[in-house]
């Protein structure tokens, strides 16, 4: 959506991090989340973050959220092939989900 | 769990003819969500169940698009008729009963992709 802003693409060698980056605008957004999709498949939660805290980690996934800039970022560590996806941040403000475009990860060999 | 499960898959229609998507949510999910996914953009919202009730479909264009949610269970979507922008791919999705100021996740089906030609 237009709320919600992602760099297009990245590439990335496999083992490396990957560094996903988003911007949104609404500063009322409660959660923020992280989804995957993979190609012919539906949407996969793969982390949110409540708007309250600067920082999640779940295994190799780390959200940061810098409130002040309404900036959030993923990071990946130890990128595998299975990473490649296209990867969409969303904003949750009155229980509506506002999308970015995703971003394409491309991982390679 | 089962998931969402969603049919058809893919669906190929002229224009101007009409189609129709089902949806059944995972079980006791109240709240039920259709999004309409454009290729390379993220799914924007088209209308939002709470059991059989429409909760919002600011975004539904209405002179073509319908929806319904009859038993607060499964839901169809439905375009008629359809245009060549209408191309894209349907998303349904469903979460638990909202609890206000909580956490809700959005599971969403495999969708079904429609082309108009």
């Amino acid at each position: 959506g237009e709320d919600v802003e992602q760099s297009l693409f990245l590439s990335v060698r496999e083992g490396d991090s990957s560094v996903i980056n988003c911007t949104y605008t609404d500063s009322s957004s409660t959660y923020l989340y992280w989804y995957k999709q993979e190609p012919g498949a539906g949407l996969q939660l793969l982390t949110y973050i409540f708007s309250n805290m600067d920082m999640k980690q779940d295994q190799r996934l780390t959200v940061l959220l810098n409130k002040k800039d309404k900036h959030l970022s993923l990071r990946i560590a130890d990128t595998q092939t299975g990473d490649s996806a296209i990867y969409f941040c969303a904003e949750r403000s009155d229980y509506k989900l506002s999308f970015g475009a995703g971003t394409t990860v491309t991982v390679r060999a | 769990e089962a998931g969402v499960a969603q049919s058809p898959r893919y669906k190929i229609i002229e224009k101007r003819q009409s189609v129709a998507f089902w949806c059944n949510p995972i079980s006791g999910h109240a709240t039920l969500y259709w999004y309409q996914q454009i290729l390379g953009q993220g799914p924007k919202l088209l209308i939002q169940f709470q059991n059989n009730g429409v909760v919002d479909d600011s975004q539904l264009p209405k002179d073509r698009f319908s929806a319904e949610r009859l038993k607060g269970v499964d839901s169809t979507l439905k375009i008629q008729p359809a245009k060549l922008e209408d191309s894209a791919v349907y998303l349904c999705a469903s979460s638990y009963p909202r609890v206000a100021g909580h956490q809700e996740t959005q599971y969403f089906g495999p969708g079904t992709r429609l082309l108009v030609l």
